[in-house]
């Protein structure tokens, strides 16, 4: 079946570094991308998604960039604070009669003061 | 300020047992979605509801059950527990794209 995953485990990084968090996907006819955060002891939290006709979108500190030729998708954040430690996953909204968000299985970014 | 809340945090319940975990959101979302979190696999979606009084299996359904008698409040049911439902239960209310979440249960059966 279809499945959303991620390039690395573990991302470790220092403070006011930007921070690269990469994810690949199988399903091409997925219409949204999204990215949600989980600090430790609580839920997820939405950062940003794109849709599949955009390869870039930005917000607050982040980045999101859609690479459709290679099924891949990262997000960057800038001036990485230790507030933005945590697990980031990603997410695919595949659309069409079977709208159902499945999720990859996530990376712990870590931030060094 | 958005919320979505869940009965508990932690339960420790016995094999067998009968488990209800609820879930209440205070943002009027149509849709309301129950996963579960374990190491290793992310999150896998258990149920949905898309509208009071109707829902729809997500991808591990086998073992529970769910009741969306109100708007704001959605139930997920262990019929009898067993020790591999064993997990994170979080519960999200929103849309297929931004889902806002509760803080989880951390559910163990002994």
């Amino acid at each position: 079946g279809e499945s959303v995953g991620l390039h690395l485990p573990t991302l470790s990084v220092q403070e006011g570094d930007n921070s690269i968090i990469n994810c690949a996907y199988s399903n091409s006819a997925s219409d949204y991308f999204i990215w949600y955060k989980q600090e430790s002891g609580k839920g997820p939290q939405f950062i940003i998604d794109i849709r599949s006709n955009m390869d870039k979108r930005q917000g607050q500190r982040v980045t999101v960039l859609l690479n459709k030729t290679v099924k891949h998708l990262s997000l960057q954040i800038a001036a990485t604070q230790p507030g933005d430690s945590a697990v980031y996953f990603c997410a695919e909204n595949s659309g069409g009669s079977n709208y159902k968000l499945t999720f990859g299985k996530g990376t712990l970014l870590t931030v060094n003061p | 300020d958005v919320k979505v809340t869940q009965s508990s945090r932690y339960l420790v319940k016995r094999t067998g047992e009968k488990v209800f975990l609820e879930c209440v959101q205070d943002m009027d979302h149509e849709n309301m979605f129950w996963y579960r979190q374990d190491p290793g696999l992310g999150l896998r979606l258990i149920y949905f509801s898309y509208d009071v009084k109707m829902k729809e299996k997500g991808d591990i359904p086998e073992g529970y059950s769910v009741s969306r008698e109100k708007k704001e409040r959605f139930s997920l049911i262990l019929e009898s527990a067993s020790t591999n439902q064993t997990s994170m239960y979080l519960c999200a209310s929103g849309d297929w794209v931004e889902q806002y979440f509760g803080p989880g249960t951390r559910l163990t059966v002994t």
